[in-house]
């Protein structure tokens, strides 16, 4: 099946660094998006990506959407202690297939921001 | 924006009772309900697809006689866990799409937090 590797698993950061990770799929995906997830919350989506190549910037955060549709990566800079939480990849498969609609995540990266 | 709400958010209950989770679409029509179940510190495992007016399509691994699942109104789902253990314990999270467009984003709810004694 299809699987997501997501790294870092963890990081520990100082306030105001920038922080990078990143996701790889054996499978391509037409979509991808990153999710942040505070802890007791479902996710809340960041960023969605749509085309091979896309480079979307929010704010802080700026993801690019790989030009295999295979990978992606994620930034934050100048990081904020409210920046904490687990940041979740995740693939959406192309319509008409077997895996239209849904979601696969990667593992997740889970940041603590010390102030 | 699309808010998605699940209730109830927290639920403990003895072993072998059964739990109903509602989740509910409040300013959108979902046509299709995802459920996912998460432990702590790991990813989001999709249980089952729901779609509005039709069986739900379950992952492979989950057993659909334990986890029932029901979509019957576009701003309503239901996951109930039958005869629970202390195994089914976990956070459950659903969420809503409508997915008329191919490329409309899955918004998620809280999450309910179940507890089997």
């Amino acid at each position: 099946g299809q699987q997501l590797n997501q790294s870092p698993q963890s990081m520990f950061i100082q306030e105001g660094e920038d922080v990078s990770m990143n996701c790889t799929s054996s499978s391509i995906f037409n979509t991808w998006l990153w999710y942040k997830q505070d802890p007791g919350e479902g996710p809340v989506l960041l960023i969605a990506l749509y085309k091979a190549g896309e480079l979307t910037s929010n704010g802080r955060l700026t993801a690019q959407f790989g030009i295999t549709r295979k990978d992606s990566f994620l930034n934050i800079s100048a990081s904020i202690p409210s920046d904490v939480g687990i940041y979740f990849c995740a693939g959406q498969g192309d319509a008409g297939g077997t895996s239209y609609g849904k979601l696969t995540f990667g593992q997740g990266t889970i940041l603590t921001v010390h102030p | 924006g699309a808010v998605v709400s699940q209730h109830p958010s927290r639920v403990i209950c003895k072993s072998g009772t059964s739990v109903k989770i509602e989740c509910r679409s409040l300013d959108f029509q979902a046509t299709t309900m995802f459920w996912y179940r998460q432990f702590p510190k790991k990813s989001l495992m999709l249980m089952a697809t729901s779609n509005e007016g039709s069986k739900a399509t379950y992952e492979q691994g989950v057993e659909k006689d334990k986890f029932l699942i029901n979509h019957a109104s576009l701003t309503l789902s239901t996951l109930t866990v039958t005869s629970a253990h202390p195994e089914d314990s976990s956070f459950y999270i659903c969420s809503a799409s409508n997915l008329v467009d191919p490329l409309d984003t899955q918004y998620f709810g809280p999450g309910t937090r179940l507890t089997v004694l």
